[in-house]
């Protein structure tokens, strides 16, 4: 299975102040994707981002509050803006790998980010 | 909008006994389907996956079954072990105007195992 890693891995921010998360592949990988977990929810998907173009949002989610960055293949950083508690989340990275051929697909997620805005 | 759901909340079963976690889905769309075990604190672990031109994949332990006609699958473990006591999340995956798979959760189901 790839590793991906994240940093960091929780923090605790004052309402108003902004959070960058990284994201680390140990491969080369095509899309990176940005997830949110929030308290006793499911997973919901925030963003695909590629590399070398702008990052593609899920209804709900817009760039401003959430902007990602994807400077080579094996990286992408998600800052979360101008907190609110309602931010309080488990952010949580991810990959695919896909064989058409094979008929696989296989998925996976970094250990994630514990944020907690008070 | 769930597209994909997970009815069960919570699954207690015997150690040594078979768990059999079920998942429901609306959109024929979708054309793979996966299964992940999540701890506290930690991020979801791929289990299993499975294409929806199949009907059963196995890989060891784990077995996904497919039913399209009644778009539901299963997670089977068998013997149910102890370190199985997770949440499982159950995912499915359709591919998008531009080209990439995105991924839908379920809600999760907490599965104890009991000694």
């Amino acid at each position: 299975s790839a590793v991906i890693s994240q940093k960091p891995s929780r923090d605790i921010c004052q309402r108003g102040t902004s959070l960058t998360i990284q994201c680390q592949v140990d491969s080369q990988v095509t899309m990176m994707f940005w997830y949110r977990q929030q308290p006793g929810q499911s997973l919901t998907l925030i963003a695909t981002a590629n590399q070398g173009s702008e990052a593609t949002y899920e209804s709900g989610f817009v760039i401003d509050k959430f902007p990602i960055s994807r400077p080579n293949l094996t990286f992408s950083t998600l800052t979360v803006s101008n907190m609110s508690p309602e931010d309080s989340s488990i952010y949580l990275c991810s990959f695919y790998k896909l064989d058409l051929a094979g008929g696989s697909y296989e998925q996976y997620f970094g250990p994630g980010t514990r944020l907690t805005v008070t | 909008d769930q597209q994909v759901k997970q009815n069960s909340p919570s699954l207690s079963v015997q150690e040594g006994r078979i768990s059999i976690l079920n998942c429901d889905y609306t959109n024929s769309m979708f054309d793979y389907f996966l299964w992940y075990k999540k701890y506290p604190a930690e991020g979801p672990t791929f289990l299993i996956s499975i294409s929806s031109i199949k009907d059963k994949n196995e890989d060891g332990r784990f077995t996904v079954f497919l039913n399209k006609s009644a778009k539901h699958l299963s997670l089977h473990i068998v013997p149910s072990q102890p370190g199985d006591s997770a949440v499982y999340f159950c995912a499915a995956s359709a591919r998008n105007i531009q080209g990439a798979q995105k991924l839908v959760f379920g809600q999760g189901t907490r599965l104890t195992i009991n000694p």
